[in-house]
């Protein structure tokens, strides 16, 4: 089982849109927590980057949420656009070694 | 600035074939990673140099990888002999400083992909 795991699988929305994507870890001991999208074809980029202390973090119309406790995090996009049509990944690191772990990916498509 | 940038972007090749993939880090990137990603699967680590030392191989499935850092700067793997379930992208990342830090940013190239027929 991976120890990170992301809902839903995919997802189909409209452009203008708002959607939210989850992550869940067991990564352990925790030390940070990063979204990528990944469009086809390309490599994945880097949206945000959140540590134990931090609780939100936006990068322009991306937002991303963790709450340690619960070991969740959750990735919300406002006013979707068609080119936010990409693999959203969730990666945890470990702080005890030098260990990321991917989650699968949430593909999402955005649909004029 | 160029980023990450590795060749073949595709590869197909017979069972038993040799493979060898290129990464070109970004310049004055220290760390370099390799990752694959099987079909349906999530992405995993592979093996991270510092500069030309192996710092962790732990990911490396089989003696047939082989990865090498010359000089420190561009990285090969080679897979020899290929077999089928060798088949996925083979991500290559650099960073300037520890990936593990929350400023430590990652930057991937766009992948190559491997078919093993």
């Amino acid at each position: 089982k991976n120890q990170v795991e992301q809902s839903p699988q995919s997802l189909i929305i409209l452009e203008g849109k708002n959607c939210t994507l989850q992550c869940n870890y067991t990564v352990s001991p925790f030390s940070n927590l990063r979204w990528y999208k990944q469009d086809t074809g390309r490599g994945p980029v880097s949206l945000t980057i959140m540590t134990f202390s931090e609780n939100t973090k936006s990068n322009g119309r991306y937002t991303a949420t963790l709450d340690a406790d619960t070991k969740q995090s959750s990735l919300h996009i406002t006013a979707s656009q068609l080119s936010d049509s990409a693999s959203y990944i969730c990666v945890v690191s470990a702080g005890n070694n030098n260990d990321m772990r991917f989650g699968a990916g949430t593909r999402l498509t955005v649909k004029p | 600035e160029a980023g990450v940038t590795q060749f073949p972007s595709h590869s197909v090749i017979e069972k038993g074939q040799t493979v060898t993939l290129r990464c070109d880090p970004i310049s004055g990137h220290d760390n370099l990673y390799w990752y694959r990603r099987v079909m349906g699967k999530e992405i995993k680590f592979l093996l991270h140099f510092v500069k030309e030392s192996k710092q962790d191989e732990s990911g490396m499935p089989n003696n047939r990888f082989l990865a090498e850092r010359t000089g420190g700067t561009y990285s090969t793997l080679k897979v020899q002999p290929a077999e089928l379930e060798d088949s996925g992208v083979y991500f290559c990342a650099s960073s300037q400083g520890n990936r593990l830090a929350a400023e430590g940013e990652l930057f991937f190239g766009e992948g190559s992909r491997l078919t093993v027929l």
